[in-house]
């Protein structure tokens, strides 16, 4: 059964900060794995897909990468910001699965300025 | 385009009492979905949709039951709510998951969410 999982669950650092969000998944049988993020009271952003044959995505100041056969990815965040504190949250998208998504619980990230 | 929205965004229940959660999307999504969120625990999948009038069970489907009977509508019903389905809930949808050369999409839009408390 695939799980993913997320570690740490929480994180804070000082504004203007490089860092690492990790996520790891015990199945390597994925199609895709997706970052979103998550705001207080609002739904789920998606961030970054990336597909299982790609070793990294880059969007602005994110960065996030696969390493499939290890069963991790990271998401870069470069120059953090206040505005960058939420929850960050990754999915991966099983191949015995035609509709599901499974989740980690989620890194709460908070920027201090 | 309002994307996916849910109704009501709060709600406070007693033990039993029964209600409805609305989630409707303009996007013309075949697939819909209802996850709820719980304190240190991914998003977990109760019931989903691939059409209009088709509703199937998810990770966590007891307690609840669900209809589509318009493809821009799902609606998620507590027939008597207990105190352990008190939790976020969010409604998502999606096209089918397709495939382009090596690369598969399947983005999911989500709501706002409904917070739910039962009492």
């Amino acid at each position: 059964k695939q799980e993913v999982t997320q570690i740490p669950a929480a994180l804070s650092v000082p504004e203007g900060e490089n860092l690492v969000l990790n996520c790891s998944f015990t199945d390597s049988a994925i199609y895709n794995l997706q970052w979103f993020r998550q705001d207080p009271g609002k739904g789920l952003t998606s961030l970054l897909l990336i597909q299982s044959s790609q070793r990294e995505q880059t969007s602005g100041r994110l960065n996030a990468s696969l390493d499939k056969s290890s069963g991790r990815s990271t998401l870069y965040i470069a120059a953090s910001q206040p505005g960058d504190s939420a929850t960050y949250l990754c999915a991966v998208s099983p191949k015995d699965s035609n509709y599901q998504l499974i989740w980690g619980a989620g890194t709460k990230l908070i920027i201090k300025p | 385009n309002a994307g996916v929205t849910q109704t009501p965004k709060f709600r406070v229940l007693k033990t039993g009492q029964s209600m409805t959660l609305l989630c409707a999307q303009d996007m013309n999504h075949e697939y819909m979905y209802w996850y709820r969120q719980d304190p240190g625990m991914g998003l977990r999948l109760i019931h989903y949709s691939v059409g209009e009038g088709t509703t199937a069970k998810g990770e966590v489907p007891d307690g609840y039951n669900v209809s589509r009977l318009k493809k821009q509508n799902f609606l998620l019903g507590l027939e008597s709510a207990a105190p352990s389905q008190t939790s976020v809930y969010f409604c998502a949808s999606s096209f089918p998951r397709r495939t382009s050369g090596r690369a598969t999409y399947n983005e999911q839009f989500f709501g706002p969410g409904t917070r739910l408390t039962v009492l």
